[in-house]
C-alpha cells in the first residue's frame, strides 16, 4: 500500500524554528514528486512546492520562494518542510502528497495532515 | 500562474441529485486538470485525474470532461457520503494551483 506520514502536531512561538516530515512507503519514493500544500483554517488548498526526491529537484510556488524550504533524505524515505522564523500566519495545517514520476501528474494519495500552531 | 476559477462556490443539493461543478483556467491546460474531495478533518482525496480519468475505487456517479480552459466535474446521483468540498487544480504548469474549493451541502 502506498503511504504517506506525516509527523505530529507542533505548537511554536513566533520567531522559533520548525521541521515537518513525510516519509513514504510502498513505493519507488526516489521516482516520485511530492508536494507540500498548505491549508489556513477554513480556506482552500494552496501548493507550496514539490521536491523529486532523486535528485532534490525543488520547485517552489512563487508566494512561497524564500519563506520554507523543502528538502528529501532518499536515504530514509522522507520528505521535510522547514521554516527558519515562524509567524503567526504560518498556523495552518500542512500536507505531503505523492506526485507523479513525470511532473505534470496529480498528487495522490496525501498524508494525514500536520497542524501548525504558532502563537506567542 | 495560472488562476483556476470554480464555481458555485457552495451549492445546495439533496441525495439522488446531479451535481456540476465547473473549473475554469486562466489559459489552456491541455487536460491536465484533476478534482480531489475533501471531507471535514480529512486530507484530500483524488477523483480524477487528467480531466476524464476516474481513479480506482472511486464510485462511477463522479465524472469528468473538458478541454482547453474548461472542466466540469459531475457527480450523478448525489449520496449522503458526497456532501464534502471538491477542488480542482492544473498540473500543467508550476506552481500547480487549485481552484478555491466548492462546498456541497
Amino acid at each position: 500500500e502506498v503511504q504517506l506520514v506525516q509527523s505530529g502536531a507542533e505548537v511554536k512561538k513566533p520567531g522559533e524554528s520548525l521541521q515537518i516530515s513525510c516519509k513514504g512507503s510502498g513505493y519507488s519514493f526516489d521516482d516520485y514528486w511530492v508536494g507540500w500544500v498548505r491549508q489556513m483554517s477554513g480556506k482552500g488548498l494552496e501548493l507550496m512546492g514539490i521536491i523529486r526526491p532523486a535528485d532534490s529537484d525543488t520547485r517552489y510556488s512563487p508566494s512561497f520562494q524564500g519563506q520554507v524550504t523543502i528538502s528529501a533524505d532518499k536515504s530514509i524515505s522522507t520528505v521535510y518542510l522547514q521554516w527558519t522564523s515562524l509567524r503567526a500566519s504560518d498556523t495552518a495545517m500542512y500536507y505531503c502528497a505523492r506526485g507523479g514520476q513525470l511532473i505534470r501528474s496529480h498528487f495522490d494519495p496525501w498524508g494525514q495532515g500536520t497542524l501548525v500552531t504558532v502563537a506567542s | 500562474d495560472i488562476q483556476m476559477t470554480q464555481s458555485p462556490s457552495s451549492l445546495s443539493a439533496s441525495a439522488g441529485d446531479r451535481v456540476t461543478i465547473t473549473c475554469r483556467a486562466s489559459q489552456t491546460i491541455s487536460g491536465y486538470l484533476n478534482w480531489y474531495q475533501q471531507k471535514p478533518g480529512k486530507g484530500p482525496k483524488l477523483l480524477i485525474g487528467a480531466a476524464s480519468s476516474l481513479q480506482s475505487g472511486i464510485p462511477s456517479r463522479f465524472s469528468g470532461s473538458g478541454s482547453g480552459t474548461d472542466y466540469t466535474l459531475t457527480i450523478s446521483g448525489l449520496r449522503p457520503e458526497d456532501f464534502a468540498t471538491y477542488y480542482c487544480q492544473q498540473s500543467y504548469n508550476t506552481p500547480y494551483t487549485f481552484g478555491q474549493g466548492t462546498k456541497v451541502e
